[in-house]
Formats: structure tokens, sequence, C-alpha cells
């Protein structure tokens, strides 16, 4: 099964730039999306297909793959943007969906 | 605006099955583009995909899960259901059902129900 690995942590200052690595074997040919999910809520999809927003999310989130790591980009981030986030593809030899272990981004 | 509303049992026997509902309103069920599926997250860890189904009935299941899971779609309703039957205590966890597209572009989670946890203990 194909495996995507995420830091469990990162943290970073109001104002800042984060970003929240997703590693996995050539993901870069894969679709990858992202979900926020904050405590006691259903997870949100924020970027699909690599870099694309669904309606309604800022510009301030963003995202790129390439290689072996994607990567979600939150600029300027708030105190609101705090909550685990998710990558996940599709898994084309299992046929089925993946989720990475999720990362807690904690604004200092 | 599409939404997904869930209900069910949220205490559950060990042994015995659990039975969620997933109600679709602002939209159809039917939709040759979508399937309908559930995830589940236990206290403390990470989304887990349990499975899925077409409107037609064409289900997956997660190979870790599928001998225990069935997913059932009611157009009549707008509603699609999912069953796990021998439940233990390693099958408590938010139940969260949600729509995805069909293809590997477009496989993401784009509306997702409330979440229901469901706990099984005795």
């Amino acid at each position: 099964s194909y495996v995507l690995t995420q830091p469990p942590s990162v943290s970073v200052a109001p104002g800042q730039t984060a970003r929240i690595t997703c590693g996995g074997d050539d993901i870069g040919y894969k679709s990858v999306h992202w979900y926020q999910e904050k405590p006691g809520q259903a997870p949100m999809l924020v970027i699909y297909d690599d870099n694309e927003w669904p309606s309604g999310i800022p510009e301030r989130f963003s995202g790129s793959n390439s290689g072996n790591t994607a990567t979600l980009t939150i600029n300027r981030v708030e105190a609101g943007d705090e909550a685990d986030y998710y990558c996940q593809v599709w898994d084309s030899v299992g046929d089925h969906p993946v989720f990475g272990g999720g990362t807690k981004l904690t604004v200092l | 605006q599409l939404q997904l509303q869930q209900s069910g049992p949220g205490l559950v026997k060990p042994s015995e099955t659990l039975s969620l509902t997933c109600t679709v309103s602002g939209g159809s069920i039917i939709s040759e583009s979508h399937y309908w599926g559930w995830v589940r997250q236990s206290p403390g860890k990470g989304l887990e995909w349990v499975g899925s189904s077409s409107y037609g009935g064409s289900t997956y299941y997660n190979p870790s899960l599928k001998s225990r899971v069935a997913i059932s779609v009611d157009t009549s309703k707008n509603q699609f259901s999912l069953r796990v039957r021998s439940l233990t205590a390693a099958d408590t966890a938010v139940y969260f059902c949600a729509r995805h597209g069909m293809t590997s572009a477009t496989y993401y989670f784009d509306h997702w129900g409330q979440g229901s946890l469901v706990t099984v203990s005795s």
C-alpha cells in the first residue's frame, strides 16, 4: 500500500509562512489533496489536485508537488489556521485513497 | 449547497453491528461523477478511508476492513449507509460520510458529514 509521510508537528509565528510536507514515492506523478481539520469539526478540503483552491479558500493557502515531496504552504499565518492538516492521494495499485498521518500546525 | 447529515447510534456492543446513515440534501445522490464514501478517525489518530459506493451500488472497501463492511445506497431517500459487523474496541472512532470524485485527479473529498462518534463498549 502507498505510504504518505508527514511531520507530526509544525510551529510558526503569526504572520509568517508555514510549510507542511507530504512525502511519498514519486508523489510528483500523483494528484495531491490537502485537508484542514479543527477539533470537533469535519475535515475541510483546502487544496485539490496539487495546487487548486476550492471555493471559499483564501489564496494564502497554496500547494506544490514534485519528485517525492508535496508541500502545503500557508502564507501570513493566522491564529485561525491552527489545526491538523492531512494530505491525500489515490493509490492506483491498491485502487483506494490514502491519507497521510497528519500534521498539527501550532501558531505560536 | 450540498449537505450531508449523518445519523445512527453512538454506542454499540462488541461483536454487534454498527449502522450509520448519511442523508444528502441540496443535490442528488444520483451522480455519474461522484462516489459516496465513509472515512473514520480513531481517537487521537489520523483519517482512514473505510469504503465507497456509486449511486448504482458499485462498491469498494479498505482491504483491512473489507470482510466486515458493507455500504448501500437508497436513491429514493437520497441516502447511503454503512454497516460494520463483528465490532471490537478498535472500531471505536468518529465516522464521517463524504463525497468524492471518480478519477485520480478528482478523488478528493469535497463535502463531508458532521461526523458520528461511535463507541464500541459493553
